[in-house]
This record gives structure tokens, C-alpha cells and sequence, in this order.
């Protein structure tokens, strides 16, 4: 079992809608956890980190935390074109929180 | 501020060639990371330092790969020799390693193999 477990996608949403990014883990002392957008071709950039349960809100992003059921989510109000890219979950847990777990991504697409 | 900085942003060579990756961690930060990205396998963790010293290496694929940080401004990524299968985007990371702190990516360097 993958420690990080994202849907490949592509996710498609209209211009202006919300877009619902979802990612879970599989171990239950995982600690912080990280949303990075990455374009095509460019580098993972961090876009919202999230610790404890509940949601954080920054501008259009919230990250969502559900440490019971064990998943965290990046929701996109608005989604504009330049949106359009791959989504990467990365998840730390308690015994070393320099070790960074990345799931494979979710590709998301914003049409005009 | 600067960003963490990798060299060269490509590299092209032939197999059996010894390749090497530079990458400058950003002033302060105490752990270094190395990644290597490919659309089959995503973002995998290479090896790690914390203070210049290797923590965790079980990520190198085999003894053609080698990474060294004598400083805390400059690593390394070593690869020889080459092998076609080598080819990806190879990523530096840094972190202050306080907690929750995040990774800060490089530019990465695209390596292709032939």
C-alpha cells in the first residue's frame, strides 16, 4: 500500500467553478501535510500546508484535514485556467517529520 | 532570497558517462533533499542530509548513485556510469527541518540519457 494515494485525473472543471482535490494516507501518525502545484515542465511549488484538523483557508485555496478518517483535500473556489496543473500531496509523519511522502498527483484541467 | 539552485538545468549524455548534479540549498536551511521525477514512478526520494550528513539513503537506486554535501551551501548528486534508465528530472529540496516546516524545490535538472 502506497503511503499517499492520489487520483491521477485529469480532473476537468468549467472556468469559475470549484475544484476538489483529494488525497488520503495510510499511516494514522502522519503528521503535516502539504499541497504543491507543479506546471508542466517547472517545479513543485507550495501551495497550503495544513496540521491539525479542520480547514485553512488562504485565498482561493482551502485545505481540508481529517485525521479519523485519514484524508486531506485542496478545494479551488473560482478556478481559473492558470489552475490548470498537477496537484501533489505530500504527507510527513510523527516518527520523522523531515521525511517527506509525495503522492503521484492529480492532473487538473480548467476550460476556459 | 534566494531559491535553492541546481545546475545544469539539462544534461545530455551517453551511457556509461559519469554524470554529476550541483544543487546550493537556500542560506539557513539545515536539510537537503534529493528527488528524482518520472512519469511512471512520480516524485521519489533519493537520500536526505541534515547538518551535511547523510540520514537517510535506502532511496538510491543501486551503487552507480552517489551524493555527498561537504558544506552546507553545496551538494552533490553523482551517477556513474549512466545508464538509459537514469533519465528523469532530478530535483534538489531544502527545508529548515523545524516541525512543520515545508520542502523548497529547485528548478531540477532534466537528464537524458542515450
Amino acid at each position: 500500500q502506497k503511503e499517499v494515494e492520489q487520483n491521477s485525473g485529469p480532473l476537468s472543471v468549467p472556468e469559475g467553478a470549484i475544484a476538489s482535490l483529494n488525497c488520503t494516507y495510510s499511516d494514522r501518525v502522519s503528521q503535516s501535510f502539504f499541497w504543491y502545484r507543479q506546471y508542466s515542465g517547472k517545479s513543485p511549488e507550495l501551495i497550503m500546508s495544513i496540521y491539525s484538523n479542520g480547514d485553512k483557508e488562504d485565498g482561493r485555496f482551502t485545505a481540508q484535514l481529517n485525521k479519523a478518517s485519514q484524508y486531506v483535500s485542496l478545494l479551488i473556489r473560482d478556478s481559473q485556467p492558470s489552475d490548470s496543473a498537477t496537484y501533489l500531496c505530500a504527507v510527513t509523519k510523527g516518527d520523522n517529520f523531515n521525511k517527506f511522502y509525495f503522492g503521484s498527483g492529480t492532473k487538473l484541467n480548467v476550460k476556459p | 532570497d534566494a531559491g535553492v539552485i541546481q545546475s545544469p538545468r539539462h544534461e545530455v549524455t551517453e551511457m556509461g558517462q559519469e554524470v554529476t548534479l550541483r544543487c546550493k540549498p537556500i542560506s539557513g536551511h539545515d536539510y537537503l533533499f534529493w528527488y528524482r521525477q518520472t512519469m511512471m514512478r512520480g516524485l521519489e526520494l533519493l537520500i536526505y542530509f541534515n547538518n551535511n550528513v547523510p540520514i537517510d539513503d535506502s532511496g538510491m537506486p543501486e551503487d552507480r548513485f552517489s551524493a555527498k554535501m561537504p558544506n552546507a551551501s553545496f551538494s552533490t548528486l553523482k551517477i556513474q556510469p549512466s545508464e538509459p534508465r537514469d533519465s528523469a528530472v532530478y530535483f534538489c529540496a531544502s527545508s529548515k527541518g523545524q516541525g512543520n516546516s515545508p520542502l523548497h524545490f529547485g528548478n531540477g535538472t532534466r537528464l537524458t540519457v542515450t
